[in-house]
């Protein structure tokens, strides 16, 4: 069975402070990939990353960076300078095929003037 | 990416009643799913939309409550039948697409109230 666990249910930070948002997933498989996506309050998701199990090169994006350790099973998603539009719920998901979606239950990020 | 648009938007509706929802994409895409995110919750995936034949539901959804078309490649319809009120969510459309298999798209979501 896959589980994803995000711990952190809200996360309230001033502007331009850094946030790291914690994803820990459980898995039998050894051919799995892992999602970030943000729900802004306007309801719509948004694709932010996809990840393999073999791949476990950290990636850059801008402000956003991700963390992947499979030794610690977690995907962490760290936001640098974080901005009043960051604030939205965050899903870290899992999927054992790359396209069917197991999601966590979301961190809610609040970003203050 | 693909452009992908759901009617309708939000729908309120009686008990008993059944509501049928469309998802179009843009563009023909490999892979179509439905989901369902209940108030202040986590999306859960109902389907998988398969061209051309039945749907595959995940366990704890039915055919006979959540029947699926998907008659190309580019349009899907989720029908919430004999609806509850603990049907009332955001039900959304997914795709994977044929041009980049590393991303998945939502589309914006049907929000769904019954009384």
């Amino acid at each position: 069975a896959q589980k994803v666990t995000q711990a952190q249910t809200e996360i309230s930070v001033v502007e331009k402070e850094d946030v790291t948002l914690d994803c820990v997933y459980e898995t039998r498989d050894t051919t799995y990939y892992l999602f970030w996506y943000k729900q802004p309050p306007s309801g719509e998701l948004v694709f932010l990353i996809r990840r393999n199990s073999f791949d476990e090169q950290n990636e850059i994006s801008g402000r956003y960076s991700w963390n992947f350790q499979k030794s610690t099973s977690s995907f962490n998603f760290t936001i640098t300078a974080s901005q009043v539009v960051d604030s939205a719920v965050y899903f870290c998901a899992l999927s054992n095929s790359g396209y069917a979606l197991n999601f966590g239950k979301g961190t809610s990020l609040l970003v203050t003037p | 990416s693909a452009v992908i648009s759901q009617k309708p938007s939000r729908d309120i509706c009686q008990r008993g009643t059944s509501l049928t929802i469309q998802c179009q994409v843009d563009s023909q895409v490999t892979m179509m799913f439905w989901y369902r995110q209940q108030p202040g919750q986590s999306l859960t995936l109902i389907a998988t939309a398969n061209q051309g034949s039945e749907a595959t539901y995940e366990s704890g959804f039915v055919i006979d409550k959540f029947p699926i078309s998907r008659p190309n490649l580019t349009f899907s319809t989720l029908t919430v039948s004999n609806m509850s009120p603990e049907d009332s969510s955001i039900y959304l459309c997914s795709v994977v697409g044929g041009w980049r298999y590393n991303e998945q798209f939502f589309g914006p979501g049907t929000r769904l109230t019954v009384l």
